[in-house]
């Protein structure tokens, strides 16, 4: 089993629909968790950012938590030709040298 | 803004061949790192640097060397290229302290034949 499950999809939506993103992850000890956006033949970028549990809001974009379940979730509102993407989940424990346990990524493609 | 280059896009190299890859980062960040990414497995870490001159092994190592002389640079060798090694691969820096954001170079596709 790996330490990080993500739908590859492609998951295919119109444009202006809501969009949910998801990871499952196995390691409790995990507190730090990122999504990172990759478009097409560029490296990935950060788009959102959350230690420990809850929600973190940055425009049309929210990040979920829940570390009882192991599940994490992104949301796009409000989707638009631009969002389509790979999405990669990623997280981290609290040690001293963080290092990341990447999802493989969900294509997301958004058409207008 | 911050940058990550890495200075070959596309590589195609024959099998035996000895293959560099380069990554120049300009935000003075103490850690660098080489991943590889492929279709449903995600990106892998290959080797990582926490300081000039220092490296340590990440999940796949094998066929793979670094090195890192200076801290804005930080190289990837294969030393007998194989087709298994056909790939994308990411260089990325970071902070020691902050988030733990990576920043990525724009990838270099590596084709061996």
């Amino acid at each position: 089993q790996k330490e990080v499950e993500q739908d590859p999809g492609p998951l295919s939506v119109p444009e202006g629909a809501i969009v949910s993103l998801n990871c499952t992850y196995s390691n409790s000890a995990f507190q730090y968790f990122m999504w990172y956006r990759q478009y097409s033949r560029k490296g990935p970028e950060l788009l959102m950012y959350t230690y420990s549990s809850g929600n973190k809001e940055d425009g049309r974009f929210t990040a979920q938590v829940d570390k009882s379940s192991k599940y994490i979730s992104l949301f796009i509102r409000d989707s638009q030709p631009s969002d389509s993407a790979t999405y990669l989940c990623a997280m981290s424990a609290n040690t001293g040298f963080q290092k990341l346990v990447f999802g493989t990524g969900t294509r997301l493609l958004v058409s207008p | 803004d911050v940058k990550v280059t890495q200075s070959s896009r596309y590589l195609v190299k024959r099998t035996g061949e000895k293959v560099f890859l380069e990554c120049v980062q300009d935000m003075d960040h103490e850690n660098m790192f080489w991943y590889r990414q492929d279709p449903g497995l995600g990106l892998r870490l290959i080797y990582f640097s926490y300081d000039v001159k220092m490296k340590e092994k990440g999940d796949i190592p094998e066929g793979y060397s670094v090195s890192r002389e200076k801290k804005e640079r930080f190289s990837l060798i294969l030393e007998s290229a194989s087709t298994n090694q056909t790939s994308m691969y990411l260089c990325a820096s970071r902070l020691t302290a902050g988030t733990g954001e990576l920043f990525f170079g724009e990838g270099s596709r590596l084709t061996v034949l």
